[in-house]
């Protein structure tokens, strides 16, 4: 079974705090993606990564960055954490090979920025 | 670029009682169809996915969803629904051939199913 792993389900963070908030793949896919989700808006795209060391901006991009290293990691960084950006983050993956576009989620990381 | 309309935020069901989630899509190009569910406290799973053929496409669960190009919807379907189905429900496109395939999502609809 192909797995995402996000390093942590609940995170409580202070207003002004660097944030880490950690992805890992174990099916060697060259996607991944960091999604966030708020009632009434579905997911929407902060950062995506076709390949190791690249990355794109989403939809949402302000306030977050990204790093990916290796290919299994794909790390979600708020630089300054503020309320607004208390939400359920989502990290997925996907192989880019032609009619096999499945993305495949994490659990999510519920971070509440006080 | 490509949006996603789910036209009902929330649809309340009796147990056994059919149910269909809509879902219409904008894009100027050909896309890639998806719907995924999410259980309470969960990530989202998939739950069946159009990429191309026939325009009914069966998925988990018992659910299904028929493409239709010309009104661009992609509206999912269960004929018969169980507690268990209590969910979220998310319907998804994405470009063929994109790199990254990034999906973009529609707003939920979450699925109340009453006993």
């Amino acid at each position: 079974d192909v797995k995402v792993t996000q390093s942590s389900r609940y995170l409580v963070k202070r207003t002004g705090e660097k944030v880490f908030l950690e992805c890992v793949q174990d099916m060697d896919h060259e996607n991944m993606f960091w999604y966030r989700q708020d009632p009434g808006l579905g997911l929407r795209l902060i950062y995506f990564s076709y390949d190791v060391k690249m990355k794109e901006k989403g939809d949402i991009p302000e306030g977050y960055s990204v790093s990916r290293e290796k290919k299994e990691r794909f790390s979600l960084i708020l630089e300054s954490a503020s309320t607004n950006q208390t939400s359920m983050y989502l990290c997925a993956s996907s192989p880019q090979v032609p009619l096999r576009t499945e993305a495949f989620f994490g659990q999510g990381t519920r971070l509440t920025v006080v | 670029a490509q949006s996603v309309t789910q036209l009902d935020s929330q649809v309340p069901v009796f147990e056994e009682a059919p149910v269909e989630l809509r879902c219409n899509y904008s894009s100027s190009v050909s896309v890639y169809l998806f719907w995924y569910v999410q259980y309470p406290n969960q990530g989202l799973q998939l739950l069946l996915k159009y990429l191309s053929g026939s325009t009914l496409v069966k998925g988990i669960n018992g659910f299904e969803a028929e493409f239709n190009k010309s009104q661009t919807s992609f509206h999912l379907r269960k004929p018969s629904v169980h507690i268990s189905d209590t969910a979220e429900y998310f319907c998804a496109v994405t470009r063929p051939k994109a790199a990254g395939n990034k999906l973009t999502f529609g707003g939920g609809t979450r699925v109340l199913v009453k006993p």
